[in-house]
């Protein structure tokens, strides 16, 4: 298994501010992913990241409004610009160790 | 057509109950077959993954996979109250390791 912590919990902000989410894993992992988990909606894939390369977006997500850093193998921020209250949702990060994928707590984001 | 599609519940059952839980796919080229557990407030956990077709226990848990009917299956037996949980299926393509998740499945076992 994997040790995934998420910096902050859970937060509530503004819209048109922006709010950085970390990641932090108990050791050193290639691969890891950013999802959302909209209330009544399917945990959705954001971005991948790869440490040493910019991050892999899915449609529907632009590093503009989701822009992702990956400094080392066991750190990863994402970022949620401008935001409206649409953003509000759960923002998981998890990793990918021995072909398995293991999910961070989550963080929960309330824009007003 | 959305490429996973899971029983939608909520699902109440007493304990001891045999509980099935469902997701179809629509892409053969799915390969790889999870079932996450969520608990209120906390992330996903990964319950079983299977690649073949068939049956793969573990413990009270059975995953069931039919390719040619594009079905996965979770099954509980003896289902506890700590058994109460949302229950997610995923799928891959495999190569790059990116999940679709169905929507969930909301369980609740009562004592």
């Amino acid at each position: 298994s994997a040790v995934i912590s998420q910096k902050p919990s859970r937060d509530i902000c503004q819209r048109g501010t922006s709010l950085t989410i970390q990641c932090q894993v108990d050791s050193q992992v290639t691969m890891m992913f950013w999802y959302r988990q909209q209330p009544g909606q399917s945990l959705t894939l954001i971005a991948t990241a790869n440490q040493g390369s910019e991050a892999t977006y899915e449609s529907g997500f632009v590093i503009d409004k989701f822009p992702i850093s990956r400094p080392n193998l066991t750190f990863s921020t994402l970022t949620v610009s401008n935001m409206s209250p649409e953003d509000s949702s759960i923002y998981l990060c998890s990793v990918l160790r021995s072909n398995e994928q293991f999910f961070g707590p989550g963080t929960r984001l309330t824009v007003l | 057509q959305k490429e996973v599609e899971q029983d939608p519940g909520p699902l109440s059952v007493p304990e001891g109950a045999i509980v099935s839980l469902n997701c179809t796919y629509s892409n053969s080229a799915f390969q790889y077959f999870m079932w996450y557990r969520q608990y209120s407030r906390k992330g996903p956990e990964l319950l079983m993954y299977t690649y073949s077709s068939g049956n793969k226990e573990d413990g009270r848990f059975t995953a069931q996979v039919d390719k040619s009917s594009k079905y996965i299956s979770l099954f509980i037996r003896d289902s506890q109250p700590s058994d109460s949980a949302t229950y997610l299926c995923a799928i891959s393509k495999g190569s790059n390791y990116k999940l679709t998740f169905g929507k969930g499945t909301l369980l609740t076992v009562n004592p």
